[in-house]
């Protein structure tokens, strides 16, 4: 069975510090990646997915994230972030249908 | 276009109690999947429905009972509510099934007291 970790429950960065949040998977067949960001209180909007090709993924709010096979990871990164960012992010793959393997979120804090 | 929307947007029950959740695609979507999100965790998946069909289930009690509407809307219902079912339950739909992307509604917060 496919599963999701996010090894970081809480992260802490100053405003126009740059950000990487960790995401490994474990799924047998080539998988299909998103990241997901939820402010309080809100649904789900989703960053940038990975389906196949190029393995640097470029997302909204200038996010990005980079599959790498080997390392079973989908790293999600940001340059320069900004107080709009503070938020929970969610990293997940698709198995069979649109079954969606989320994992458990990591919070991001934002200092001024 | 109207995103996908969820109502009610919060509710409140007792123990013992039955709930019905309803959502409304995204126009065109035909995919319509159901998650639970209890508070401090990720979303688990609850039910996939797919042109009326359900193509997916994932471990939930059989007091969970969803179904899709011609028109794609669906309803998901509990049964029997219990003090842990009280969590965010989201919707989201997609175009078709497989390899889509996902787009998820603002939710429905339960409160089972």
């Amino acid at each position: 069975a496919q599963s999701v970790t996010q090894p970081d429950i809480h992260i802490t960065v100053s405003e126009g510090a740059s950000l990487e949040l960790r995401c490994n998977y474990s799924y047998g067949a080539t998988p299909y990646l998103f990241w997901y960001v939820q402010s309080p209180g809100q649904g789900l909007q989703l960053l940038l997915k990975y389906f196949s090709g190029d393995t640097l993924v470029q997302g909204i709010k200038g996010f990005e994230a980079e599959f790498k096979r080997s390392q079973s990871s989908f790293n999600l990164r940001k340059p320069s972030v900004h107080w709009s960012d503070a938020a929970e992010y969610f990293c997940a793959v698709e198995a069979a249908g649109n079954k969606l393997t989320f994992g458990g979120g990591t919070r991001v804090l934002v200092k001024p | 276009d109207a995103g996908v929307t969820q109502s009610p947007t919060h509710l409140i029950k007792t123990r013992g109690q039955h709930v019905t959740l309803r959502c409304s695609p995204i126009s065109g979507h035909k995919s319509v999947s159901w998650y639970q999100q209890v508070l401090g965790q990720g979303p688990q998946f609850i039910f996939q429905y797919y042109e009326k069909e359900e193509r997916g289930r994932g471990n939930f009690p059989d007091r969970f009972s969803a179904r899709q509407f011609p028109n794609y809307s669906s309803e998901l219902n509990v049964n029997a509510l219990l003090l842990g079912d009280s969590a965010l339950y989201l919707c989201a739909s997609s175009l078709v099934e497989g390899a889509e992307t996902q787009y998820f509604g603002p939710g429905t917060r339960l409160l089972v007291l």
